[in-house]
């Protein structure tokens, strides 16, 4: 199976930062990252697929990039609602392997 | 509008089996695949299985190969998990998720409400 690793695990930002995650697959998945929101008690809500584009009804703040095995999700301005949990995901491969997340939490 | 709904919660005993139905609304049932994907408490998600919902063919992970059965019911646009010989590490919020294409890739794009399931004795 392939290993999704991000980082940080967690980190604390004011409204307003610009904040970027990463995360690195243990082999080449090209372009085949997604990213996931979940807020507390509710399901993921998908943000970006196939590394930088864009889910319908995201905000542009939201951006994606990356490809092979290092990739980056980037909140250009963070908003109070973005404070979540977020999750990258390949989809390469079977089994479609998730990262542990990465907790964004006010600052 | 697409929705994914699941049933209640669940306790269970140790050794028991649970399963948790997925109704879904809004769209031709058959035309996407639906997955159900688990998280325990402070865990990554963890996918678990998928169902062509057109023909019924089941792929699960390996980790719960044995154990988890995915079923669906087209009259009633429904997919199912069956998990059996549940254990303490099995507790967790059970998700199914629809699977769509877009572009080259495959991607969640809607999810049902999550199921609690607690084992325990």
């Amino acid at each position: 199976d392939i290993q999704m690793t991000q980082s940080p695990s967690s980190l604390s930002a004011s409204v307003g930062d610009r904040v970027t995650i990463t995360c690195r697959a243990s082999q080449s998945i090209s372009s085949y990252l997604n990213w996931y929101q979940q807020k507390a008690g509710k399901p993921p809500k998908l943000l970006i697929y196939q590394s930088s584009s864009l889910q319908s009804g995201v905000p542009s703040r939201f951006s994606g990039s990356g490809s092979g095995t290092d990739f980056t999700l980037t909140i250009s301005s963070l908003q109070p609602e973005d404070f979540a949990t977020y999750y990258c995901q390949q989809s390469n491969s079977s089994p479609r392997t998730f990262g542990q997340g990465t907790k964004v939490e006010i600052k | 509008q697409v929705q994914l709904v699941q049933s209640g919660a669940e306790v269970k005993k140790p050794g028991a089996s649970v399963k948790v139905s997925c109704k879904t609304s809004g769209y031709s049932f058959r035309t996407y695949a639906i997955h159900w994907v688990r998280q325990a408490p402070g865990q990554r998600l963890e996918w678990m299985g998928w169902i062509n919902t057109g023909n019924g063919d089941t792929k699960y992970s390996q980790k719960f190969q044995g154990r988890v059965t995915i079923t669906r019911d087209t009259s009633a646009s429904t997919a199912y998990m069956e998990l059996s010989s549940l254990r303490s590490e099995d507790t967790a919020v059970y998700y199914c998720a629809r699977d769509v294409e877009y572009r080259e890739t495959y991607v969640y794009d809607y999810w049902g409400q999550g199921t609690l399931v607690t084992v325990s004795s």
